[in-house]
């Protein structure tokens, strides 16, 4: 069964442009939570969604967006980006809500 | 969800047994105990978990101490493969309705030749 992809891998991006990463969970998972990490703050919790649905969210601003799809694709949106946003995002499926999740790769974000 | 603490680093050698401990003394009666590990710039690995009961499956085995406050990741042979950093995560169960992971820092497990 294929894992967690995400795409792109690696994106460069300017102060003020707005971003849009893309995951796509393991084929049955209904959940997909978004996490970034940081050297800085390490791995924190951004959003959980479920059935389309948003479910659960971390303490980041409203600069940070997502939404799942039918098919529980996910997208997660940077709008206005800083060079504080320069991370690695990190999706998460899981069967359900508190399944055991499973990590894509990752999107390295570089703003410059 | 419970906090846990666990050593910085560690250091094993190729081969030899790595034991990993993890405190988690505030751990309630629904939370269960998962492992991730994240080797550089990749996404983190999902391990193993558990209640109550010990567990071991293909990739290590998981020792619950009876009071539930503690305890330790057994990789039975370790390789250069493994080293990497590895968290410990106290979670709710299935059902719930909140499903995130709260990473701490983790231990730095270096195997070496």
């Amino acid at each position: 069964k294929a894992g967690v992809t995400q795409t792109p891998r690696y994106l460069i991006k300017t102060r003020g442009q707005q971003v849009t990463l893309s995951c796509s969970p393991i084929s049955g998972h209904r959940s997909v939570s978004w996490y970034q990490q940081t050297p800085g703050q390490g791995l924190q919790f951004l959003f959980e969604y479920f059935s389309e649905t948003q479910r659960n969210k971390g303490n980041f601003p409203g600069r940070f967006s997502g939404r799942q799809f039918s098919n529980s694709r996910s997208e997660m949106n940077v709008s206005t980006l800083e060079l504080g946003d320069s991370a690695l995002y990190l999706c998460a499926s899981s069967l359900g809500q508190k399944e055991t999740q499973y990590f894509g790769p990752g999107t390295r974000l570089l703003v410059l | 969800d419970a906090k846990t603490t666990q050593p910085t680093s560690m250091d094993c050698a190729e081969g030899r047994a790595a034991n990993l401990p993890c405190n988690h003394s505030t751990i309630s009666g629904n939370e269960y105990v998962y492992w991730y590990r994240q080797i550089h710039s990749q996404g983190p690995q999902y391990i193993i978990h558990g209640l109550k009961n010990n567990e071991t499956n293909e990739m290590a085995s998981l020792i619950i101490t009876e009071d539930r406050k503690s305890s330790t990741l057994i990789l039975p042979h370790a390789t250069l493969r493994d080293t990497a950093v590895y968290y410990c995560i106290v979670r709710a169960g299935p059902g719930g309705s909140q499903g995130n992971l709260i990473f701490g820092k983790g231990t730095k497990l270096s195997v070496k030749p």
